[in-house]
């Protein structure tokens, strides 16, 4: 099973927007609706952004907004602050045998 | 609060096994698989695994023939145990509750574990 594609990385200034996609295969991304994001600084755990495709838990900025085309996913960080610099994972279900698979990951720089 | 915590740091040689613990607090613990997910150097998050603390495990076939979960319900805490160390298993490792379906939610502190000669 292979990673999910990003984009090595991406960058804006702050106040800028970014979108970072995630592409993967009918099997994954394309063939269900759980797709989650995940945003992580050096040294720390993984925070939780998005789940479902577009859900924000609570806590999370309303900048921060997920969709799915087919079967490639988007993250959009609006309004880009300099604590958004870090690395960022999409993840997605992927059915029973294997169940879930990460994209490569995206590091955002805010310039 | 809700949380995760993981055991400390390890070192190992080429060969050995490791164990790395998850104690989870603050909710009840049969409400969440715990997943298992790692971070090697220069490298992205990598899936591992499940476990239901009910019972019942799914490990990704990479990790097929060396890698085992268990759960010890008196204590809240899940256990992560990877044999056959190469330093290609040199990484970060994470538990994560799934509090609503399919998305990780809750996170462990991470493990470090190094595996050198």
């Amino acid at each position: 099973q292979s990673a999910l594609t990003q984009p090595p990385s991406a960058s804006g200034s702050p106040g800028q927007s970014v979108t970072i996609s995630c592409t993967g295969t009918r099997s994954d991304v394309g063939g269900y609706n759980y797709v989650s994001w995940y945003q992580q600084h050096p040294g720390k755990a993984p925070k939780i952004l998005i789940y479902d495709v577009n859900k924000r838990p609570s806590g999370v900025p309303g900048r921060f907004s997920g969709s799915k085309s087919g079967n490639t996913a988007s993250l959009t960080v609006s309004g880009l602050q300099a604590e958004d610099e870090a690395d960022y994972y999409c993840c997605s279900y992927a059915g029973s045998s294997n169940p879930y698979v990460f994209g490569t990951g995206t590091k955002v720089f805010v310039l | 609060q809700v949380q995760l915590v993981q055991s400390g740091a390890e070192v190992k040689k080429p060969g050995d096994s490791v164990i790395v613990s998850c104690k989870a607090s603050g909710y009840t613990f049969t409400g969440y698989f715990i997943h298992w997910v790692r971070l090697a150097p220069g490298q992205g998050l990598e899936y591992m695994g499940w476990i239901n603390p009910k019972g019942g495990t799914k490990y990704m076939q990479k990790f097929q023939g060396r890698l085992t979960m268990t759960r010890d319900t008196s204590s809240s805490t899940v256990h992560m145990e990877l044999n056959w160390l190469t330093p290609d298993d040199t990484a970060a490792y994470f538990c994560a509750g799934e509090a609503s379906p399919k998305a990780f939610h809750l996170w462990g502190q991470g493990t470090l574990v190094t595996v050198s000669s």
